[in-house]
């Protein structure tokens, strides 16, 4: 078992819905999650970072983390043409290294 | 502005030719990492280094080498050694441990 999963799509959505992108994870010691968006031919840059379980909200993004359940979401409201990207979750237990999802490409169509 | 910056761009090699890729950051962060990325394998470490004049290796090191000699710069070597080094390469940097990585634009290396 991989210790980060991730559906990698694609997945397309008409402009204007909700997304929801998910990611579960087997390392009960992780408490840092992020997510990460990459457009094509660029490095990722950060979108959300969230400690422990909750939410976090900024924008039209919102991140959810359930460390009971191992899963992480994150939210795309009004989604536009813009957000057409891989989204990758991250995540990390305390001075520790990074662990990547493999990424959901995500295409918002007009 | 501050950023990361990697060259070249695009690199193309020949089976047996050693290749460096550079990387280059002014955010004045302690910690910096290589990464390659494969179509549907996310982010591999390849290596990392927390000060000047130290590193470890990461998830996947065979076949690559690094420097560190000042906080600004973290040039990676890519050896005969590596059996498959046709990639996407990613430098990040980041002020400790933490999870908020600052990447680089990236460098995609070809082997012919």
């Amino acid at each position: 078992q991989k210790e980060v999963e991730q559906d990698p799509g694609p997945l397309s959505v008409p402009e204007g819905a909700i997304v929801s992108l998910n990611c579960t994870y087997s390392n009960s010691a992780f408490q840092y999650f992020m997510w990460y968006r990459q457009y094509s031919r660029k490095g990722p840059e950060l979108l959300m970072y969230t400690y422990s379980s909750g939410n976090k909200e900024d924008g039209r993004f919102t991140a959810q983390v359930d460390k009971s359940s191992k899963y992480i979401s994150l939210f795309i409201r009004d989604s536009q043409p813009s957000d057409s990207a891989t989204y990758l979750c991250a995540m990390n237990s305390p001075y520790d290294k990074v662990i990547f999802g493999p990424g959901t490409s995500l295409s918002v169509i007009p | 502005d501050g950023g990361i910056t990697q060259s070249p761009k695009y690199l193309f090699r020949k089976e047996g030719q050693n290749v460096t890729l550079s990387c280059e950051q002014n955010l004045n962060h302690d910690a910096m990492y290589w990464y390659r990325q494969d179509p549907g394998q996310g982010l591999r470490l390849i290596y990392y280094s927390q000060i000047v004049n130290d590193f470890q290796k990461g998830d996947i090191a065979e076949g690559y080498s690094v420097s560190r000699e000042k906080k600004e710069s973290f040039p990676l070597t890519v050896t005969s050694a590596q059996k498959n080094p046709t990639a996407f390469y990613l430098c990040a940097s980041s002020r400790g441990w933490t999870g908020e990585l600052f990447f680089g634009e990236g460098s995609r290396l070809t082997v012919l």
